[in-house]
């Protein structure tokens, strides 16, 4: 099993520009999320999904998008990139109850 | 507002001893807790986890201890390696959700010194 897969791994784009993160897992979780990590921060939750069809917001939600259509992918869209958004971006996903999210090797985002 | 934080931001270890990385939680009712490892251009990796009907919980070299009393988690870490060089997040996964909104503290710095 590949586990969580993100792409791309590093992208630069510019202020205004739109792009979406992609995050793929082969683990059959219904429980998926993403997550931004700052310099000096812990992880802070930006959207999260307990399965096909269902999304909802987490900590810092804003400026971006997401969708749940299958329960393999979980894709974050930036729909106008702004400096503040530069960041590491976490795909995790787990299974039902109490258990450990695994998460991705993050997508480096930096936006001029 | 309920926080889950670090005492430690950088912890220097002697290759072979034993590493202490400690957690505080402010959430009461918190029920589950996990700790990850990140290593440098990698995503958090689980390393241990513990539930709140337990105080102690031992894996492969690394215990974790929980003091409910005074909302303390503790990594231990047995004959740090080098490879133990990383940064250590302890996690609370909220008891109001089953399906977990995980929480982060800021992570703790380790560094194993020959």
């Amino acid at each position: 099993n590949a586990g969580v897969t993100q792409t791309p791994k590093f992208q630069v784009l510019k202020t205004g520009q739109s792009m979406t993160l992609q995050c793929a897992q082969d683990m059959n979780h219904e429980y998926m999320s993403w997550y931004r990590q700052d310099p000096g921060m812990g992880l802070r939750l930006i959207h999260y999904s307990v399965g096909a069809g269902i999304t909802d917001q987490g900590e810092v939600p804003n400026g971006y998008n997401v969708s749940r259509s299958t329960t393999e992918d979980f894709p974050l869209r930036l729909l106008s990139a702004a400096p503040s958004q530069t960041s590491v971006y976490f795909c995790a996903s787990k299974g039902d109850g109490n258990q450990p999210q695994h998460f991705g090797d993050g997508t480096r985002l930096s936006i001029l | 507002g309920e926080s889950v934080g670090l005492h430690l931001p950088t912890l220097s270890v002697q290759e072979g001893d034993n590493s202490i990385i400690n957690c505080a939680y402010s959430n009461s009712a918190s029920d589950y807790f996990i700790w990850y490892k990140q290593e440098s251009g990698k995503g958090p990796q689980f390393i241990i986890d513990i539930r709140s009907n337990m105080d102690k919980r031992q894996g492969q070299r690394v215990t974790v201890l929980l003091n409910k009393t005074v909302k303390h988690l503790s990594l231990q870490i047995a004959a740090t390696q080098p490879g133990d060089s990383a940064v250590y997040f302890c996690a609370e996964n909220g008891a109001t959700d089953s399906w977990g909104k995980l929480q982060f503290g800021a992570g703790t710095q380790v560094v194993v010194t020959p």
